[in-house]
């Protein structure tokens, strides 16, 4: 079993949709990521939690510690949202693992 | 700007040759990684440096040697004997208390 687990594997939306993509892990985390990578390869930081939740125009992350869980909502979906999207956890030692990601498509 | 320069973008090897892919930040960041990208699947940790002149071994180091002399540059080092080195190559740096920044990857492929 992976260690760092997202749902759904693949998200197909219409644009002006609420999405949410999810992130489960097994273990002790110092702090989780969120990275969007587009089709060129380029990957961003959206976000690094370790507590509560982040907000940044239309995304918005949540982590839940006791629970093991983050969740990464989109409000008002847009085309140009469409990505790969990919939690990653940092652990002791500053190791970094990544779940394989969601691909997201919003529809037009 | 503050950044991760990798390079080269693109780059081709023969078989048996080994090849060094560069990856400088000026970011001050301590922490570097390399990851390995597969089409269809996440990233895989190669190596990763806390501090300069020590790295450590993630996933799938076999075939692949790194350095870290200088706090801004962490490069990796394809050898012949990593058996299937086609695929894109990440470099990163950051975490924790700096927010993870990423280069633009560079794209092997083995003739």
């Amino acid at each position: 079993k992976n260690e760092v687990e997202q749902s759904p594997q693949n998200l197909t939306a219409q644009e002006g949709e609420f999405i949410t993509i999810n992130c489960s892990y097994s273990v002790g985390i110092s702090a989780l990521h969120w990275l969007q990578q587009h089709p060129g390869g380029g990957i961003v930081s959206l976000f690094m939690l370790s507590s509560g939740k982040k907000k940044h125009g239309r995304l918005i992350a949540t982590i839940n510690i006791q629970e093991k869980h983050s969740s990464l909502h989109i409000t008002a979906s847009h085309p140009r949202d469409s990505a790969v999207y990919i939690c990653a956890i940092e652990t002791s030692g500053s190791r970094l693992t990544f779940g394989e990601g969601t691909q997201l498509t919003v529809n037009p | 700007d503050g950044g991760i320069t990798q390079s080269p973008k693109y780059l081709f090897r023969k078989e048996g040759q080994n090849v060094t892919l560069s990856c400088e930040q000026n970011l001050n960041h301590d922490a570097m990684y390399w990851y390995r990208q597969d089409p269809g699947q996440g990233l895989r940790l190669i190596y990763y440096s806390q501090i300069v002149n020590d790295f450590q071994k993630g996933d799938i180091a076999e075939g692949y040697s790194v350095s870290r002399e200088k706090k801004e540059s962490f490069p990796l080092t394809v050898t012949s004997a990593q058996k299937n080195p086609t695929a894109f190559y990440l470099c990163a740096s950051g975490g924790f208390i700096n927010v993870l920044t990423f280069g633009a990857g560079s794209r092997l492929t083995v003739l």
